[in-house]
C-alpha cells in the first residue's frame, strides 16, 4: 500500500505571494491532518479534515486554509507569505475513526519564504 | 488542553548503551499516548502506542515504553542504541477539542545522538 504522498517536497516563495501544498493519503484513509513544523515552535496541528469537512483547527490566523476533495486528498494554501512561515510542512492521514488511530505521515514539503 | 513535556532536547549515548527518553504527559482522563521518530529529510513514522490495553508497550526497532499513572510518564526506553538509532523522537498525547474529535499534540521533541 503506498504511503502518504506530499507535493512537491521543497518550494521556494517570495514575501506576499501564496502557495499551495498538496497531500494524498493512504487509500481508504479519510482523515487528513496538517502540521506545521519549525526549529523553534515544533510541530504545530494546522487542521484536520474528514470527508471534505474541516472537523478541527489550530491556531493559525486565516491565511492558512485548506480543503479536502471526495478521494480524500487534500491541499492547504497559505496567501500573504511572511518569513515566518518557512517551516516543514507535514501531511498526515488516518483511518478517521477513533481517538486511538495513529497518524501516518508524508515526507513533508519545505517552505522557504525569502 | 492535555500537553508533553519531553524532558532532554538532546541526549547522547554510546553505541551499546541503553537509551532513555524521557515523557512526562498531562491529561485529566486517560490517555492515548504515541512516540515518533523523525529521520532527516523525513517525517514521522510511529514507533509505538498506548491504548489502556497493557502497561509495557513494545514497538518497532526493538524500542519499548512503560506507561505510569502515577507518575503521569510515557518514557522511551531501547536496550541497546545503535548508530541507526540516531533521530528525533516524539511523544505525543490524543488531545480531544472543543469540536469533540481528537488529535495529536506532540512533545519538542528529543534529539538521540549515538557515538561509535
Amino acid at each position: 500500500k503506498a504511503g502518504v504522498t506530499q507535493t512537491p517536497r521543497y518550494l521556494i516563495k517570495t514575501r506576499g505571494q501564496q502557495v499551495t501544498l498538496s497531500c494524498s493519503p493512504i487509500s481508504g484513509h479519510r482523515s487528513v491532518s496538517w502540521y506545521q513544523q519549525t526549529p523553534g515552535q515544533g510541530l504545530q496541528f494546522l487542521f484536520e479534515y474528514f470527508s471534505e469537512t474541516q472537523r478541527n483547527k489550530g491556531n493559525f490566523p486565516g491565511r492558512f486554509s485548506g480543503r479536502q476533495f471526495s478521494n480524500s486528498r487534500s491541499e492547504m494554501n497559505v496567501s500573504t507569505l511572511e518569513l515566518g512561515d518557512s517551516a516543514l510542512y507535514l501531511c498526515a492521514s488516518s483511518p478517521g475513526q477513533g481517538n486511538n488511530s495513529p497518524l501516518h505521515f508524508g515526507n513533508g514539503t519545505r517552505l522557504t519564504v525569502t | 488542553a492535555q500537553s508533553v513535556t519531553q524532558l532532554g532536547s538532546h541526549v547522547s549515548v554510546s553505541e551499546g548503551a541503553l537509551v532513555l527518553l524521557r515523557c512526562n504527559y498531562s491529561s485529566s482522563v486517560p490517555p492515548y499516548l504515541f512516540w515518533y521518530v523523525q529521520y532527516p529529510n523525513q517525517g514521522l513514522q510511529l514507533l509505538l502506542k498506548y491504548t489502556s490495553a497493557a502497561t509495557l508497550v513494545k514497538g518497532i526497532n526493538g524500542f519499548e515504553a512503560e506507561f505510569k499513572k502515577s507518575e503521569t510518564s510515557f518514557h522511551l526506553t531501547k536496550p541497546s542504541a545503535h548508530m541507526s538509532d540516531a533521530a528525533e523522537y516524539f511523544c505525543a498525547v490524543s488531545d480531544r477539542s472543543a469540536s469533540g474529535y481528537s488529535t495529536l499534540t506532540f512533545g519538542k521533541g528529543t534529539m538521540l545522538l549515538v557515538s561509535p
